[in-house]
């Protein structure tokens, strides 16, 4: 798995947008960017994941960088509901290796 | 509703006693997965299982067997509980589509135990 780097911790305003950013300067060309959070007491739940271009669902949008060496979640307007650790994830896209190695994330506060 | 299920939720016990924390999913799903969570150390994969009968072990698989007999099952067995297995572990499962693992994968609620 791609090692990954993420700021500890940020803050963002409600109704505002957030950007999360990861390095992830070793990734291979075959290494998914997935994007997990985890709200207090809860299990980790899948937020977006993408390969080379970027992506878009009804949680986020992940902007991956031309040289995939960094990517950015981005929240379009956070709500008190999106403070969590946030999870970026480089995985390996071959059969019979599926592994998520979770590193230490971002945890992110949402200021009413 | 799609889940994965897990049970207990909470267990306190003693070292040496066995225990089998259970996990059950709705989905379908070929492949599913073992994780703990330890302050400071992030999640760390146990087991995990492509499917029924295939079993391969994670990042930390000391101490712990599962078993994988039946698609929906993936239970989680420690024979022989010893305090350094006190810790908040997750079950989780995806499809495999294509051979390929790159699927979201679904989380439980967590389980936590203390061994004393």
């Amino acid at each position: 798995d791609a090692k990954t780097t993420q700021p500890n911790s940020m803050e963002s305003n409600e109704e505002e947008p957030v950007h999360l950013p990861c390095n992830h300067s070793t990734i291979s060309g075959t290494d998914y960017i997935h994007w997990y959070r985890q709200l207090p007491s809860q299990g980790p739940e899948y937020v977006i994941h993408g390969l080379t271009s970027n992506v878009n669902n009804r949680m986020a949008s992940l902007a991956i960088a031309e040289d995939r060496k960094s990517s950015t979640l981005i929240l379009h307007r956070a709500t008190l509901r999106d403070a969590a650790v946030y999870y970026c994830i480089g995985t390996y896209s071959g059969a019979g290796s599926y592994q998520l190695t979770f590193g230490k994330g971002t945890k992110l506060s949402v200021i009413p | 509703e799609a889940q994965v299920t897990q049970n207990p939720r909470y267990l306190i016990t003693v070292t040496g006693k066995k225990l089998t924390v259970t996990c059950s999913q709705n989905m379908n799903h070929e492949y599913m997965s073992w994780y703990r969570q330890d302050p400071g150390l992030g999640l760390r994969q146990i087991y995990y299982s492509m499917n029924v009968e295939v079993t391969d072990k994670g990042d930390v698989p000391e101490g712990y067997k599962v078993s994988r007999k039946e698609k929906r099952n993936f239970p989680l067995i420690l024979e022989s509980p010893s305090p350094n297995q006190t810790s908040l572990y997750f079950c989780a499962s995806s499809p495999l589509v294509g051979g390929d693992g790159n699927q979201p994968q679904h989380f439980g609620d967590g389980t936590r135990l203390s061994i004393l």
